[in-house]
């Protein structure tokens, strides 16, 4: 079984398209998050729930909206893509909001905007 | 947000050598974690680091945590090509929410 699993694993769609990326872990884990990984490899913040709580929201574009229903799911969804949106998307979930034992990742969803 | 700035930005060596790659902050950190991520797959965590001076091993992978608590290093034994990927520290604060990744280390072996 996989522990983060997202879906899907690519995804190409055209700028102005609205898209969304799923993500479940199956680790009974309280917190979840959002990375982007740029084309330099950065891995950048971008949004943490705890237990369907909004905790962290970095500054990103308010196209990207966060959605929470249960502890184990956390979607993203994204308005009016742009080009500057492509990248690879990575959940990951850990025990709790103090990630005193790291997280766990997903295997990513590449985001393609052409 | 924080990065951390590792060195070197890419490795290029022959199987059988060891590889050093380290990690630097302007901050303070109680905990360092050492991740690899391989092509096409998400970061996996390799090493914990809890405690200041702390040397930790993972078969050929041993990392340490800064006695400054500002560094961490890993190092690779003998260097097989399975070992490509590429490796990110992290470091975190008891009272923080999140873990601040490093630039990244891209490793080649060349067989």
């Amino acid at each position: 079984d996989t522990a983060v699993s997202q879906t899907p694993k690519y995804l190409v769609t055209q700028m102005g398209n609205d898209k969304s990326i799923k993500c479940e872990q199956n680790l009974g884990h309280d917190t979840m998050y959002w990375y982007k990984q740029d084309s330099k490899k950065f891995l950048k913040i971008m949004f943490s729930y705890n237990n369907k709580e909004l905790i962290i929201n970095e500054t990103v574009p308010n196209r990207f909206s966060p959605k929470s229903p249960d502890k184990a799911h956390l979607n993203l969804h994204i308005n009016s893509l742009e080009l500057g949106d492509s990248a690879v998307y990575f959940c990951a979930s850990s025990q709790d909001y103090r990630p005193n034992y790291g997280y766990t990742f997903g295997s990513g969803t590449r985001l393609t905007v052409v | 947000g924080q990065q951390l700035n590792q060195s070197p930005q890419s490795m290029f060596i022959q199987e059988g050598e060891d590889v050093s790659m380290n990690c630097t902050s302007s901050s303070i950190f109680n905990t360092w974690l050492w991740y690899k991520q391989e092509p096409g797959e998400g970061p996996v965590l390799l090493i914990a680091l809890y405690k200041a001076g702390e040397l930790t091993s993972n078969g050929r992978l041993t990392a340490q945590f800064g006695i400054t608590r500002k560094d961490s290093f890993l190092n690779i034994s003998a260097s097989i090509p399975s070992d490509v990927g590429i490796y990110f520290c992290a470091g975190g604060t008891n009272t923080g929410n999140q873990f601040y990744f490093g630039t990244g280390t891209s490793l080649t072996v060349i067989p």
